[in-house]
């Protein structure tokens, strides 16, 4: 079946350091893979997005790439700020399942101090 | 600014009212989706409509009951809730037969039964 399995949160942060929230997947096809971005009283952003092996998605300073010898999508920033704060999604859809089904990782909620 | 609107964003009712929520889209999306989340979880499929047609129904209870009556509304019609459906509740939608494909949320409306 699948699934996706996220970095356990909470994770705090200084203003400008590294972030790296870890996601991997499994799936029984091709699928795709995507970053979402959830702030407080609000829903769910895109962040950014990979539909295929290899291929990195990037959006306001955040990478990911779709490494299927690893099944990992794992989510990279050089430096956060405190606007970054919020809670992030890992979620994968499986080009074969009805109706475009999303897989939703745990979230990791991300605090970003000054 | 999101290209999901629902309304209302915030809903307090009690465990005999009948109320809706409202979801509108005007991206040509011909797939729609109803989601409830916890605070700190991620979002659980309720139902999905592909075409105006329910294609999945995530054995939700039958105090849900949504409605789907142009390919830009979907609705959820709330009967005799009970204290543990107070929830954000999410509308999404997303290209039918663009398969992996991201889907596009709206805000949500904060549902308090009391």
């Amino acid at each position: 079946g699948n699934s996706v399995t996220q970095m356990e949160g909470p994770v705090t942060l200084s203003e400008e350091a590294f972030l790296t929230i870890n996601c991997t997947y499994t799936a029984t096809g091709y699928p795709s893979l995507f970053w979402y971005v959830q702030y407080p009283g609000e829903g769910l952003q895109l962040l950014l997005k990979a539909t295929k092996a290899d291929d990195k998605g990037s959006n306001k300073g955040f990478e990911a790439t779709y490494r299927k010898e690893t099944t990992s999508f794992h989510l990279e920033k050089g430096s956060v700020q405190v606007s970054d704060s919020a809670v992030y999604f890992c979620a994968l859809s499986d080009p074969i399942d009805t109706g475009n089904q999303f897989y939703f990782g745990t979230g990791t909620s991300l605090t970003v101090i000054p | 600014d999101t290209e999901v609107t629902q309304t209302p964003k915030h809903l307090v009712m009690g465990m005999t009212n009948k109320k809706s929520l409202k979801c509108e889209q005007h991206m040509g999306h011909r797939a729609m989706y109803w989601y409830k989340q916890k605070a700190k979880k991620p979002p659980e499929l309720m139902f999905v409509y592909s075409y105006e047609k329910l294609s999945i129904n995530e054995s939700v209870p039958s105090r849900f009951s949504p409605e789907c009556p142009n390919s830009s509304l979907l609705n959820l019609h709330l009967h005799a809730l009970q204290p543990e459906d107070s929830a954000l509740y999410l509308c999404a939608s997303s290209q039918e037969g663009q398969k992996g494909g991201p889907q596009h949320f709206g805000d949500g409306t904060r549902l308090s039964i009391l």
